[in-house]
């Protein structure tokens, strides 16, 4: 497995701002992802982490509104640009430490307020 | 694309109940599956898997077998505690030669509350 850190673990934000999240693992891994989870929902991904290059995002996600970094094989960040209160989520890094293995492991997750 | 689905929750049972937590799903290939347990207030924890039809995945009590001729990968513990009250997810990721996409497809999500 892997241990992953998540900062901040909650924030409450103004709108119109922004906020960046950070992922730090404890080893290096192959690949990264985040995920959004609403209030009462289920996860859905916004976007895999590419190291080195932009990000590949899901449908009904754009880097403008969600700009993704990751820098090296143990670090990424996601920037919530021109946050609205329906941006309020748990925002989730997961990571997958070898291609090989099949299961994802995940950070504690931001709690994100946007008044 | 891929789906899962979940039974509709939430769930409320007494201790010492039988848990079953139906989860069907739909995808183009050969998936791995997977049951995540969100305990409140925490992040996600993988809880089982599995990734060839017919393996069983088991972990502390809970138990789920890969059924790909109904497509199921139902939860199943004997004797809930209070403690496994939780959100459920099942989940699957798509292979490919061995080497996995890495990125899940979630369900709804179950709520399940035991009583005392």
């Amino acid at each position: 497995s892997a241990v992953i850190s998540q900062k901040p673990s909650r924030d409450i934000c103004q709108r119109g701002t922004s906020l960046t999240i950070q992922c730090q693992v404890d080893s290096q891994v192959t690949m990264m992802f985040w995920y959004r989870q609403q209030p009462g929902q289920s996860l859905t991904l916004i976007a895999t982490a590419n190291q080195g290059s932009e990000a590949t995002y899901e449908s009904g996600f754009v880097i403008d509104k969600f700009p993704i970094s990751r820098p090296n094989l143990t670090f990424s960040t996601l920037t919530v640009s021109n946050m609205s209160p329906e941006d309020s989520s748990i925002y989730l890094c997961s990571v997958q430490t070898d291609t090989w293995r099949t299961e994802a492991f995940f950070g504690q997750g931001t709690r994100l307020t946007v008044v | 694309g891929n789906s899962v689905t979940q039974m509709e929750g939430p769930v409320t049972l007494s201790e010492e109940a039988f848990l079953t937590i139906n989860c069907t799903y739909t995808a183009t290939g050969y998936p791995s599956l997977f049951w995540y347990v969100q305990y409140p207030g925490e992040g996600l924890q993988l809880l089982l898997k599995a990734t060839k039809a017919d393996d069983k995945g088991s972990n502390k009590g809970f138990e789920a077998t890969y059924r790909k001729e109904t497509t199921s990968f139902h939860l199943e513990k004997g004797s809930v505690q209070v403690s496994d009250s939780a959100v459920y997810f099942c989940a699957l990721t798509e292979n490919a030669g061995g080497t996995s996409y890495g990125k899940l497809t979630f369900g709804q999500g179950t709520i399940l509350t035991v009583h005392p």
